[in-house]
């Protein structure tokens, strides 16, 4: 079965700093993964993913995010936090496949990210 | 929110009664999902549809039924709300033939059960 990791159910930085989230997953199968985003008393909404092709992901909003088959790992990062930073951050994985089918997405606990001024 | 609205968006009800909370898409998508948001637990999946009338339990389900009689809307009915149904419910869309497994969500609904 699928699962997911997030570590650190809240994060804090300085504006201006560099923001890492940290997503392990597990998967029996080639995975597809993704990054979502969440405002306060908002739904979710797509950060970036990864599906084939390149390990290096970039996102909306300056994020980007590297597929890392050997560490199982699916860590988000942004050189330089800004203000509006601040949200919930999941991520998610699925099993993949192909054009026209569809899988569940399993989800990771979630990590509160705080920025300072 | 990608054409995906859900109504109503608050909801206070006591313990008992029947609730049905509603979801409406504009942009044709085949799967339509319901989640349920808790601190600490992040989405768990409680029923999904691939298609009008076609629609099956995720890990959450016992509680809630669903329905989809039409393309545009999915509906999920708590037969008798209990206090650990107070959650944030949010719906998703999925159209495989364009994304496979990216899913778009609403804006959720946050429901109190006393």
């Amino acid at each position: 079965a699928q699962s997911v990791t997030q570590l650190g159910s809240h994060v804090s930085v300085s504006e201006g700093a560099l923001v890492l989230l940290r997503c392990n997953y597990s998967s029996s199968v080639p995975p597809y993964l993704f990054w979502y985003v969440q405002y306060p008393n908002q739904g979710l909404q797509l950060l970036l993913k990864y599906t084939t092709g390149a390990t290096l992901v970039k996102g909306i909003n300056g994020f980007e995010a590297e597929f890392k088959k050997s560490e199982t790992s699916f860590h988000l990062t942004k050189p330089s936090a800004h203000m509006s930073d601040a949200a919930e951050y999941f991520c998610a994985v699925s099993e993949g496949g192909y054009l026209g089918a569809t899988n569940k997405l399993i989800f990771g606990t979630g990590t509160l990210l705080a920025v300072q001024p | 929110d990608a054409g995906i609205t859900q109504s109503p968006r608050h909801k206070v009800t006591e313990t008992g009664t029947p609730v049905t909370l509603r979801c409406h898409q504009t942009e044709n998508h085949r799967y339509m999902y319901w989640y349920r948001q808790d601190p600490g637990h992040g989405l768990r999946l409680i029923h999904y549809s691939y298609g009008v009338k076609d629609t099956d339990k995720g890990e959450v389900s016992d509680g809630y039924s669903v329905s989809r009689s039409k393309t545009e809307d999915f509906l999920l009915t708590l037969e008798s709300a209990t206090s650990s149904q107070t959650s944030v419910y949010f719906c998703a869309i999925n159209d495989p033939f364009t994304s496979t497994d990216t899913q778009y969500f609403g804006p959720g609904t946050r429901l109190t059960v006393l």
